[in-house]
């Protein structure tokens, strides 16, 4: 049957600080990846993405790390805010279908 | 349009009934996908369309899914039968190629009694 309260990975920060969220990713043939932002009751929002061919991107007050060698990617979001209180999830593409990660619940305290 | 529209925004279904979606990609987008999210977290890849095309639908359960993109017509995901565990929020997807970003619609709550 269905769960009651689905627990997801939390990551609390102050407001000011810089967050963190990390993704292991599962399939060496990927070679597209994409952080979604999720707020209750939406759907997914595009935050950045990246190619197989370059290690970093950045974008407005965010930065993705890829690092191919032990499949990890990472989102760092500098000065969090309020409004940055979601869940986030990373997906990964061999093909064109999405194959998302298990999302990550910020929790920002003001 | 500039946004991926889904609709109804919500249904209700006994267990048994027919449930059909529908979603409009954004204008100028040849692909369009269909995701499953269950339990406010995973999401899974049901179909995935290039134009009226089915390019991929690995994720379908085929006994009692379907989905269709025809010209000038909304994108359709249909339920045949709906059981409990189709439970969920159907998201649709489009984008300008393959491997590009994935605009999300605002989805559509399935709920089977």
């Amino acid at each position: 049957g269905e769960s009651v309260g689905l627990h997801l990975p939390t990551l609390s920060v102050q407001e000011g600080d810089n967050s963190i969220i990390n993704c292991a990713y599962s399939n060496s043939a990927s070679d597209y990846f994409i952080w979604y932002k999720q707020e209750s009751g939406k759907g997914p929002q595009f935050i950045i993405d990246i190619r197989s061919n370059m290690d970093k991107r950045q974008g407005q007050r965010v930065t993705v790390l890829l690092n191919k060698t032990v499949k990890h990617l990472s989102l760092q979001i500098a000065a969090t805010q309020p409004g940055d209180s979601a869940v986030y999830f990373c997906a990964e593409s061999a093909t064109n279908k999405l194959i998302f990660g298990t999302g990550t619940l910020l929790a920002v305290q003001p | 349009g500039e946004e991926v529209a889904q609709t109804p925004k919500h249904l209700v279904r006994g267990e048994g009934q027919k449930a059909k979606l529908y979603c409009a990609p954004i204008k100028g987008h040849s692909y369009v996908f269909w995701y499953q999210q269950v339990l406010k977290n995973e999401f899974k890849f049901l179909i995935s369309f290039q134009n009226e095309n089915v390019f991929d639908e690995t994720g379908m359960p085929k006994e009692r899914f379907s989905a269709k993109c025809l010209p000038n017509s909304p994108c359709s995901l249909e339920i045949q039968a709906t059981k409990l565990e189709d439970s969920a929020v159907y998201f649709c997807a489009s984008s300008l190629g393959g491997k590009y970003e994935q605009f999300f619609g605002p989805g559509t709550r399935l709920t089977v009694l």
